[in-house]
């Protein structure tokens, strides 16, 4: 069965601090890992990751994926309040098959 | 833009009613799915699609079950709604042209009493 692990469940920082999120995967046939944004709506694309060590940027946020390991972090650089959400990980498998974490409820206080 | 709709953001049903949740998406994508999500548990997968009238199930499609008789809807139905339904539901549509990733309607939160 496919599982999708996610570090802290729940985090609270204050604006300006750097977090790390972490994310463990067991997926057969892996395709890639995805990070999701969820405020109070659907969830929103930040990354897709398929090849190990290369980072994927966007601003403030980055992510890595560890195929040794089978894991990804995401960092979030310079927290603002704006941040505060859950960060959904799921890993692909053959067939766009998602399989998600429970997610980290991420806290920015100003 | 990727657009994907579903019917109702809010719903209440009795016990044993049946409920259609709709899934609309204007894309063209070949490939949607039905989630729930509950606190702590995150997204599960019910139900997904890979075209028209075909449909696979997902890790929980116990007491669930899905049409899609055209390619840009797809309909969860809950035979008879129990309260452990109680759950947002949310569709995705997916389309592995540029962007791989999973497009997401804005949900439905079902409440059954």
């Amino acid at each position: 069965e496919d599982k999708v692990v996610q570090s802290p469940l729940s985090l609270v920082v204050h604006e300006g601090d750097t977090v790390t999120l972490n994310c463990s995967y067991e997926v057969t046939n892996f395709r890639s890992l995805l990070w999701y944004k969820q405020e109070k709506k659907a969830p929103t694309f930040l990354f897709m990751l398929t090849s190990s060590g290369i980072e994927k940027k966007s601003g403030r946020l980055s992510s890595i994926l560890d195929k040794k390991e089978l894991s990804s972090i995401l960092n979030i650089t310079a927290t603002q309040t704006g941040d505060s959400a859950i960060y959904l990980c799921a890993g692909e498998t053959s067939g766009s098959r998602l399989t998600f974490g429970e997610g980290t409820q991420l806290t920015v206080n100003p | 833009d990727v657009k994907v709709t579903q019917s109702s953001r809010y719903l209440v049903k009795r016990t044993g009613e049946k409920v259609f949740l709709e899934c609309v998406q204007d894309m063209d994508h070949e490939n949607m799915f039905w989630y729930r999500q509950d606190p702590g548990l995150g997204l599960r997968l019910i139900y997904f699609s890979y075209d028209v009238k075909m449909k696979e199930k997902g890790d929980i499609p116990e007491g669930y079950s899905v049409s899609r008789e055209k390619k840009e809807r797809f309909s969860l139905i809950l035979e008879s709604a129990s309260t452990n339904q109680t759950s947002m539901y949310l569709c995705a549509t997916y389309s592995r042209d540029i962007y791989n990733e999973q497009f997401f309607g804005p949900g439905t939160r079902l409440t059954v009493l």
